[in-house]
């Protein structure tokens, strides 16, 4: 079984619409991660929830909202997509905040 | 500011020959670091982890780092590369607050040759 899984892996879309990326963990973390990798590979921290509760939230859009139904699940949902929006976007969970990281395999989102 | 930087963003190496990736880091952040490794189309894996203890830290694969606080490193070495170490490779480290904020490094692609 896979530890941390989001769906879909790919998502092409285009400007304007609104899309949901979702991510579910089965390893009984506690908090649990957006991150987003830009073309350059680079990994920047989006949002961070620790047992449903929003901790850590970066300077984002508002375009973007995170809901954390439970511990084991937190979704990403982008409103009005824009062409910079275009990156791989992974999920990421942790026992506890500041400990080892385990990330799902990434959506990759293209914006057209 | 944070910040952690790999000093170099792409490392091309003979298979068998011996590696270094570097990573520094600031002062500002914590000394809990990592390294992470992201293979083709996947997520990232952690190799190995310093929180404290011995400076020489083991990790899987044959890797292995050291944690240098005089210079601020946390180098990372393998002995002898395979084909299969082909990947790209982060250093990251928490932010001295201890906020869960994980702050990686731009990355360094490892490229194994034959």
């Amino acid at each position: 079984d896979t530890a941390v899984s989001q769906t879909p892996k790919y998502l092409v879309t285009q400007m304007g619409n609104d899309k949901s990326i979702k991510c579910e963990q089965n390893l009984g973390h506690d908090t649990m991660y957006w991150y987003k990798q830009d073309s350059k590979k680079f990994l920047k921290i989006m949002f961070s929830y620790n047992n449903k509760e929003l901790i850590i939230n970066e300077t984002v859009p508002n375009r973007f909202s995170p809901k954390s139904p439970d511990k084991a699940h937190l979704n990403l949902h982008i409103n009005s997509l824009e062409l910079g929006d275009s990156a791989v976007y992974f999920c990421a969970s942790s026992k506890r905040e500041a400990s080892k990281l385990f990330f799902g395999s990434g959506t990759q989102l293209s914006v057209l | 500011a944070q910040s952690v930087t790999q000093l170099d963003s792409q490392v091309p190496v003979f298979e068998e020959a011996p590696v270094e990736l570097r990573c520094n880091y600031s002062s500002s952040v914590s000394v809990y670091l990592f390294w992470y490794v992201q293979y083709p189309n996947q997520g990232l894996q952690l190799l190995l982890k310093y929180l404290s203890g011995s400076t020489l830290v083991k990790g899987i694969n044959g890797f292995e780092a050291e944690f240098n606080k005089s210079q601020t490193s946390f180098h990372l070495r393998k002995p002898s590369v395979h084909i299969s170490d082909t990947a790209e490779y982060f250093c990251a480290a928490y932010g001295s607050s201890n906020t869960g904020k994980l702050i990686f490094g731009q990355g360094t692609t490892l490229q194994v040759k034959p």
